[in-house]
């Protein structure tokens, strides 16, 4: 079926390195993915976004890569901070009739000082 | 902040209470929707509301009924729940437009039902 995973639950790094977050998934006609963070008691907040006909976006200290051929997506966090510690979450959106999102399961950022 | 307002931010209820959870959206968007969040599980999409019509219902136990009165206002009527059914409820918004998503997250309504 369906489904959008992490390699790894839970990741620490320490301030100032980069942060590597990877996210495999299944369906071959997701078109559309995007990363969320969710800090503790609050919900999820939108990161960046790819799609399909891209490979690699940026943003702020961010840089989202998408590799179709082994349908992998990664979020790349440069100089990680403190504040970047949160759960972040991608999330898939599907081809055809099916146009929701799917989410992973989220990988906890740990960043140490 | 988000421009999504949930309440109450926590909800402590019986199994034969009945309550009520409310989103407000600040952002003009055209789609609201309701998730349930618990540990150790993706997070469920439960329902979907496109131009304050219902366009998606998960499956979801009819103990749960959600009331869109108007684009800007989420509702999600709560009665005879279970203890399983507790969970962080997320309310969230967007405007849909072609394939982006970009769904902007209250802070959720802590429930727990006893």
């Amino acid at each position: 079926g369906e489904s959008v995973g992490l390699h790894l639950p839970t990741l620490s790094v320490q301030e100032g390195d980069n942060s590597i977050i990877n996210c495999a998934y299944s369906n071959s006609a997701s078109d559309y993915f995007i990363w969320y963070k969710q800090e503790s008691g609050k919900g999820p907040q939108f990161i960046i976004d790819i799609r399909s006909n891209m490979d690699k976006r940026q943003g702020q200290r961010v840089t989202v890569l998408l590799n179709k051929t082994v349908k992998h997506l990664s979020l790349q966090i440069a100089a990680t901070q403190p504040g970047d510690s949160a759960v972040y979450f991608c999330a898939e959106k599907g081809a055809g009739n099916n146009r929701k999102l799917i989410w992973g399961l989220g990988t906890s950022l740990a960043v140490n000082p | 902040e988000t421009g999504v307002t949930q309440t109450p931010r926590h909800l402590v209820m019986g199994m034969t209470n009945k309550k009520s959870l409310k989103c407000e959206q600040h952002l003009g968007h055209n789609a609201m929707y309701w998730y349930k969040q618990s540990a150790k599980k993706p997070l469920e999409l439960m329902f979907v509301y496109n131009f304050k019509e219902q366009t998606e219902n998960n499956s979801v136990p009819s103990r749960f009924s959600p009331e869109c009165p108007n684009s800007s206002h989420l509702f999600l009527h709560l009665h005879t729940l279970q203890p399983e059914d507790s969970a962080l409820y997320l309310c969230a918004s967007s405007q849909l437009a072609g394939d982006a998503d970009e769904q902007y997250f209250g802070p959720g309504t802590r429930l727990t039902v006893t």
